[in-house]
């Protein structure tokens, strides 16, 4: 069964760049068929689509946050990472890594880790 | 506001069945059969319950199950259990330019 490990700073000052990264374990990135994908939720609220990668390094965004997302992976060491740029308060919230099947359901996740853009 | 709507909360007694609905457009529910649906637990991960309308991953209970009419999709949870309450969100694909699309989230109370 695959796991997913998300890892990163949990406090980011405002306009810097906010950067994770997920460790998949009990699979390959590299395998067909997967994407692997960024979600978060904001304190109390919903969930919130950032974007997903296919092994091969194409990307796929959420048209709100295209402008300050970059989804990368890293086949060498079976992780794949999110950066955020130009980081407000608003961008606070707990940020899950996923698998994600073609049909676009995220069917593994990380537990989440809670970033918080503060000075 | 999300894109996917759904009621803010339902309840039900053990036992009994809800039905939560997560209402989209032709461009998301209504033009694909690619809905999911995710419980999730306080302070845990979303945890996949439905993909592709009606599909159930390995483990799930079959007293859970979707369908899907017209830009309606529906979870349905027969035989309800205490360990349902949970919050329940519905997730579309929304074509090549959106992709992804939830809905603001169901609270499941087992009365």
């Amino acid at each position: 069964q695959v796991q997913l490990q998300e890892s990163g700073p949990g406090l980011v000052k405002p306009s810097q760049t906010l950067s994770l990264t997920c460790t998949v374990s009990g699979g390959s990135i590299s395998r067909g068929g997967y994407y692997w994908g960024w979600i978060r939720q904001h304190p109390g609220k919903g969930l919130e689509w950032i974007g997903y990668i296919y092994y091969s390094g194409s990307t796929y965004y959420n048209p709100s946050l295209k402008s300050r997302v970059t989804v990368l992976v890293d086949t060498s060491k079976n992780q794949f990472s999110l950066k955020l740029s130009s980081v407000t308060a608003a961008d606070t919230a707990v940020y899950y890594c996923a698998s994600v099947l073609s049909s676009g359901a995220f069917d593994y996740w990380g537990q989440g880790t809670l970033v918080t853009v503060s000075s | 506001q999300s894109a996917l709507t759904q009621p803010r909360s339902v309840s039900g007694s053990p036992g009994q069945s809800v039905t939560i609905s997560c209402t989209g457009t032709s461009s998301d529910v209504g033009g694909y059969n690619y809905v999911s649906w995710y419980q999730q637990h306080p302070g845990k991960a979303p945890k996949l319950m439905i993909y592709d309308v009606s599909k159930r991953p390995s483990g799930v209970p079959d007293r859970f199950s979707g369908s899907k009419s017209g830009n309606t999709a529906s979870l349905t949870i027969s035989g309800l259990q205490a360990e349902d309450e949970a919050d329940y969100y519905c997730c579309s694909y929304a074509g090549t330019y959106t992709f992804v699309v939830f809905g603001g989230g169901t609270k499941l109370t087992v009365l």
